[in-house]
């Protein structure tokens, strides 16, 4: 089946940790995104990437990052840098360059700082 | 800069009835795309539709109808005939063509409610 994987579904992460979400798709998309949403937030964008090894920051960056070796993968760290981690975490994809913009989602991953 | 903004925090309806979801936007582009999203309790997001700015033409998908005004920026959907299954949170989103950054941004979404 085409899409994409998120993993795990929930992550727990003490206080002062790095984690790193996982992102896998498998749509032959060069475009990836991670999106944070919080209650009454909406989705924000951390970071997005429309191609391998090339990739920029969103609207909040900050205490995140990223990597884009292979065109299918794109990894997200939550570094120790980051005040409130504690979020409901979206990876997307597209195939970019104006082709279809319109994004496909993963399940998402909930991650809660203990 | 572009923005959207849904100021629709929560509605609630009673089954059978329909209802409309408003989306107004801000671009300085002139080639721009927008999306409605659906999230259901699960928490993946649905692609429901894309609209360019090219086209104005209202779309009608079953239940479903959306309004894109240019004139008044907005892009408006509306479920007829609403049924419980329609609960979820609804987002509209928007990408600009001219910065060629692929970037989508979201609104902060209306959750929906349909009573039986």
């Amino acid at each position: 089946d085409g899409g994409i994987t998120q993993s795990p579904k929930y992550l727990f992460r003490k206080e002062g940790q790095n984690v790193t979400l996982s992102c896998e798709q498998n749509l032959n998309h060069d475009a990836m995104y991670w999106y944070r949403q919080d209650p009454g937030q909406g989705l924000r964008l951390i970071y997005y990437s429309q191609i391998v090894n090339d990739f920029q920051k969103g609207d909040i960056a900050e205490g995140y990052s990223v990597s884009r070796e292979k065109k299918e993968s794109f990894p997200l760290t939550v570094t120790s840098a980051q005040k409130n981690p504690t979020a409901f975490y979206l990876c997307a994809s597209s195939l970019g360059g104006g082709l279809s913009p319109e994004a496909f989602f993963g399940q998402g991953t909930r991650l809660t700082v203990v | 800069a572009q923005k959207v903004t849904q100021a629709q925090t929560e509605i609630s309806v009673v089954e059978k009835e329909d209802v409309t979801l408003d989306c107004v936007y801000e671009t300085r582009d002139t080639t721009y795309y927008l999306f409605w999203y659906k999230q259901p309790p699960s928490g993946e997001l649905v692609f429901l539709i894309r609209r360019n700015s090219f086209d104005e033409q209202n779309e009608i998908s079953g239940r479903y109808s959306w309004n894109f005004q240019k004139s008044t920026s907005s892009f408006n959907f509306t479920i007829t005939a609403s049924q419980v299954v329609d609960s979820a949170v609804y987002f509209c989103a928007l990408s600009e063509e001219g910065n060629r950054d692929d970037k989508i941004i979201f609104g902060k979404g209306t959750r929906l409610h349909i009573l039986p």
